[in-house]
């Protein structure tokens, strides 16, 4: 299995800032994901994170919120921009290994937004 | 689109018996898989199990099994001999194994767990 580690685990952000957050996987993946777990809820699928090209962004999430890079096979980079409390959730990365049909998840981020 | 359906906000066992957590779907897509991961208070999310629309067999990893009944779209998670260890929240998933949702997992709204000594 994958392993995925997420930087920071945490962090408190003041309103109007933004935070990137950093996913790294200690191998190469075709498929990287990026979800949100509000408080108290379910996870969402943020976005698809294309190696080489733009993410793919799913309803209700775009670019300029949470702009997206991937340079390589095992990194990637998801940023909160212009944060207001609503954005306070738990982030997380996510791989999928097709060839075992198994799918990892990061640590998770953990943001709250004052 | 694809749909999970966890209809017990809580569930409770005793230490070492086993419990069923309930979970239905409905998908029109004919490849597909499902998993069950197990969220503790941590907030990482662990993977547990995962069964594809064309395995024959329902899946096992050790305590846990998949009671996976195609034609009444339910996807359900035992748990056997449960441990302390086991109280968390359970999200059942499902991933669509083709077309430009490849890859992409849709979520239960979950089930919280609490093991009793």
């Amino acid at each position: 299995s994958a392993v995925i580690s997420q930087k920071p685990s945490r962090d408190i952000c003041q309103r109007g800032t933004s935070l990137t957050i950093q996913c790294q996987v200690d191998s190469q993946v075709t498929m990287m994901f990026w979800y949100r777990q509000q408080p108290g809820q379910s996870l969402t699928l943020i976005a698809t994170a294309n190696q080489g090209s733009e993410a793919t962004y799913e309803s209700g999430f775009v670019i300029d919120k949470f702009p997206i890079s991937r340079p390589n096979l095992t990194f990637s980079t998801l940023t909160v921009s212009n944060m207001s409390p609503e954005d306070s959730s738990i982030y997380l990365c996510s791989v999928w290994n097709i060839e075992v049909h198994e799918q990892y998840f990061g640590p998770g981020t953990r943001l709250t937004v004052t | 689109a694809q749909k999970i359906t966890q209809t017990q906000p809580g569930m409770f066992v005793q230490e070492k018996e086993a419990v069923t957590l309930d979970c239905t779907y409905d998908t029109s897509d004919p490849s597909y898989g499902l998993f069950w991961y197990k969220q503790p208070s941590s907030g990482e999310m662990i993977f547990l199990i995962y069964q594809g629309s064309y395995d024959q067999q329902n899946a096992t990893e050790g305590r846990y099994s998949l009671n996976f009944q195609k034609a009444r779209k339910s996807a359900n998670l035992v748990i056997s001999a449960s441990q302390l260890g086991d109280s968390a929240m359970y999200f059942c998933a499902i991933i669509n194994a083709g077309g430009t949702s490849y890859g992409k997992l849709t979520f239960g709204q979950g089930t919280i767990l609490t093991v009793h000594p």
